[in-house]
C-alpha cells in the first residue's frame, strides 16, 4: 500500500526559511518523479515544484522560482522542499504527491503539512 | 489566475448528469495528457481520471473524461450526494515547463 507522509510545516516570519520533508512508502521511490502542490486557505490547487526520479531534473512554478529548492535523497526515500524568503502569500497546506510518467499526473497524495507565514 | 479555466460551480439533482469543462491552450491540454482530481471537503485531492479518459482502479464508471483540441471535459453521471466536492483539471505545460491546474469547480447536488 502506498503511503505519503509530509512533515516540517509550521509558523515562520516573513523572510524566514523552512524545510519540508516527505517520506513515501509502498513503491520504489527512485523510479518516480515527485511534486509539491500547495493550497492556500479557501483557494484552489497550485503546483509548486517537481523533481525527476533520479533528481537530475527539477521544475518550479514561476511564483517560487529562485526562492524554493526541491531535492530528494533516494537512499533515504525522502523528498524535500527548502523554502527561503517566505512571504505571506506562501501560507498554504503543502501536499507531497507521487507523479507518474514524468509529471503527467499525480496518483498518490499525502495529507499535507501546513505552512503559515506571519509576523 | 489559473492557466486552465473551469466554471466555478455546477449543480444538478441526484441521479442526474453534470459536465465540467477545462479550457487551456496548445502548450498544455492541446499537446499533453489531462488528468482530473476530486477533493472532498477537508481531504487531500484524489486522482479521478488520467491520460484524458482513463480511470484508476476503484473509480466507478460514472466518472468519465474526454479531450478535444485545447479543451477537456469531466462527466459525472448518476450524481450522488457523496459526489459533492471540488474538481480540478491538470496538465503539463510544455512552454512553462510546469504543471498547471484549473481554478476548480464546486459540484453541488441539489
Amino acid at each position: 500500500e502506498v503511503q505519503v507522509l509530509e512533515s516540517g510545516g509550521g509558523l515562520v516570519q516573513p523572510g524566514g526559511s523552512l524545510r519540508l520533508s516527505c517520506a513515501p512508502s509502498g513503491f520504489t521511490f527512485s523510479n518516480y518523479a515527485m511534486s509539491w502542490v500547495r493550497q492556500a486557505p479557501g483557494k484552489g490547487l497550485e503546483w509548486v515544484s517537481g523533481i525527476s526520479g533520479s533528481g537530475g531534473s527539477t521544475y518550479y512554478a514561476g511564483s517560487v522560482k529562485g526562492r524554493f529548492s526541491i531535492s530528494r535523497d533516494n537512499s533515504k526515500n525522502t523528498l524535500y522542499l527548502q523554502m527561503n524568503s517566505l512571504r505571506a502569500e506562501d501560507t498554504a497546506l503543502y501536499y507531497c504527491a507521487k507523479a507518474y510518467i514524468g509529471i503527467s499526473y499525480f496518483d498518490y497524495w499525502g495529507q499535507g503539512t501546513l505552512v503559515t507565514v506571519s509576523s | 489566475q489559473s492557466v486552465l479555466t473551469q466554471p466555478p460551480s455546477v449543480s444538478a439533482a441526484p441521479g442526474q448528469k453534470v459536465t465540467i469543462s477545462c479550457s487551456g491552450r496548445s502548450s498544455n491540454i492541446g499537446n499533453n495528457y489531462v488528468s482530473w482530481y476530486q477533493q472532498l471537503p477537508g481531504t487531500a485531492p484524489k486522482l479521478l481520471i488520467f491520460d484524458n479518459n482513463k480511470r484508476p482502479s476503484g473509480i466507478p464508471d460514472r466518472f468519465s473524461g474526454s479531450k478535444s483540441g485545447t479543451s477537456a471535459t469531466l462527466g459525472i453521471t448518476g450524481l450522488q450526494t457523496g459526489d459533492e466536492a471540488d474538481y480540478y483539471c491538470g496538465a503539463w505545460d510544455s512552454s512553462l515547463s510546469a504543471y498547471v491546474f484549473g481554478n476548480g469547480t464546486k459540484v453541488t447536488v441539489l
